[in-house]
């Protein structure tokens, strides 16, 4: 079966520092990977997404950068923290990409404050 | 840009009742709508994902209907629970194939 892991759990970091979260899968190959951000009191916003290996397409301009460094990793990094950087972050995975029934698997999330 | 409404924001019902919510959003250019439930402390998961107008999911005491043409489904729970306290979480499928989300409602169950 499959399953998704994300670290750390919980982060507080300095603004303007930098900033590494982590998401891995297992039991799937070539599968989409998602980066998602939940601020409070709003939906999930897409952040970055990814249907292969140094293939990465971003949603939303920011601070943000993501990687692909191999098919089951996915990294979320940034080199100087906002305030606005605070929320939680939400890795998925799904294989199906290209339809639009494709079901998203969720990893635990990270919450992230910055102070 | 495509903006998916769920309503109401939170929601007490006592045990036993049964309760319902909504989703809305644009009624052109459909695709797919899709409910997932998000428990504390849980990650997010997959409950139903409908297209076709009309469309009727069932699971368990859980069901979801879908009206395209309006732009709105409904998810229905039956006799609730306190294992059903959970944020609902709708996002519909944009052009791009992504999944655009709706803020939640939040379910608390009263024993």
């Amino acid at each position: 079966s499959q399953t998704i892991h994300q670290w750390p759990a919980t982060l507080v970091q300095p603004v303007g520092s930098p900033l590494s979260l982590e998401c891995t899968v297992e039991g799937t190959s070539n599968p989409n990977l998602y980066w998602y951000r939940q601020a409070a009191g709003r939906g999930l916003q897409l952040l970055f997404y990814s249907v292969g290996i140094g293939q990465i397409s971003s949603e939303v301009p920011q601070n943000l950068s993501a990687s692909r460094p191999q098919d089951r990793q996915f990294i979320l990094s940034s080199k100087k923290l906002l305030l606005s950087d605070s929320g939680f972050y939400l890795c998925a995975w799904g294989d199906e990409a290209g339809y639009s029934t494709d079901t998203q698997y969720f990893g635990p999330g990270t919450r992230l404050t910055v102070l | 840009i495509l903006n998916v409404e769920q309503s109401p924001q939170s929601l007490h019902v006592q045990e036993g009742d049964s309760t319902n919510f909504t989703c809305s959003f644009p009624s052109s250019n459909f695709y797919a709508l899709h409910w997932y439930r998000w428990e504390t402390a849980k990650s997010p998961e997959a409950l139903f994902v409908m297209t076709l107008n009309g469309d009727e999911k069932k699971k368990g005491r859980i069901s979801a209907t879908l009206n395209t043409k309006e732009g709105y489904s409904y998810l229905y729970i039956k006799g609730s629970q306190p294992e059903d306290s959970a944020t609902y979480l709708c996002a519909v499928t944009d052009s791009n194939y992504q999944l655009i989300w709706g803020a939640g409602t939040k379910l608390i169950i009263k024993p």
